[in-house]
């Protein structure tokens, strides 16, 4: 069956960098485009990054452009989200979502989640 | 950016009675509009999708309706397992955006 496995959360000081994974299992994963979609603690739920099936299409919340990188491993059904220079308001718990496969940008599988936590 | 506006915050209902929930766009989304159920602790999970077609496996009491900027999602008998917080979120414009949620619980 449809498995996304996010790894990679933690306790992080502001100013440093961490690399978010999620590994896909039970479909074509190189077929979907897949997106990272935040929520803060006790918030609403934020689209922050979308990749393109092949990886040659990237695009960014302007909240967090120029800071986080969306990326991904068709050999290894691995998704990833590299976040530079992390603030407090960075704090959430960070999801990996498959688009649909007909390429409309709804999600039809959502992983677990990995929490993230930037503090001092 | 589209703002989506949900309403209420928090709806409470009554088991077995109809739930409506709201969701409204700053700007048309014609019908590109999905719903998404999230129970504490648990990702969210889709409900609906072009504003009006059930998601695999979602039970028939969930429906949706509306297009272009007015969008309501109906349980028409409530379940206790229903009680979640409920977003919609569009996908004709960039960004992508969320609503804000409204919260379901029991009355």
């Amino acid at each position: 069956q449809v498995q996304l496995v996010e790894s990679g959360g933690g306790v992080v000081q502001p100013g440093r960098s961490l690399r978010l994974s999620c590994g896909a299992t039970g479909f074509s994963f190189s077929a979907y485009s897949f997106v990272w979609v935040r929520q803060a603690p006790g918030k609403g739920l934020e689209w922050v990054a979308i990749i393109s099936k092949d990886g040659s299409h990237k695009y960014y919340a302007d909240s967090v452009k120029g800071r986080l990188t969306i990326s991904r491993d068709n050999s290894r059904n691995t998704l990833y989200l590299q976040v530079n220079s992390l603030r407090v308001e960075d704090t959430a718990v960070y999801f990996c979502a498959r688009e649909d496969r007909d390429g409309y940008e709804f999600f039809d599988y959502w992983g677990q989640g990995t929490l993230v936590t930037v503090s001092s | 950016e589209t703002v989506m506006t949900q309403s209420p915050a928090t709806l409470s209902v009554s088991p077995g009675e109809r739930a409506t929930l709201s969701c409204r766009a700053s700007q048309t989304v014609a019908s590109s509009l999905a719903w998404y159920q999230q129970k504490p602790g648990q990702a969210p999970r889709l409900l609906i999708y072009g504003a009006s077609t059930r998601a695999t496996g979602i039970p028939a009491r969930f429906s949706g309706s509306g297009s272009g900027t007015d969008f309501t999602l109906t349980i028409s008998s409530l379940q206790s397992e229903d009680i979640a917080v409920y977003y919609c979120q569009q996908y004709q414009n960039w960004p992508l955006t969320f609503g804000g949620g409204t919260k379901v619980e029991i009355k």
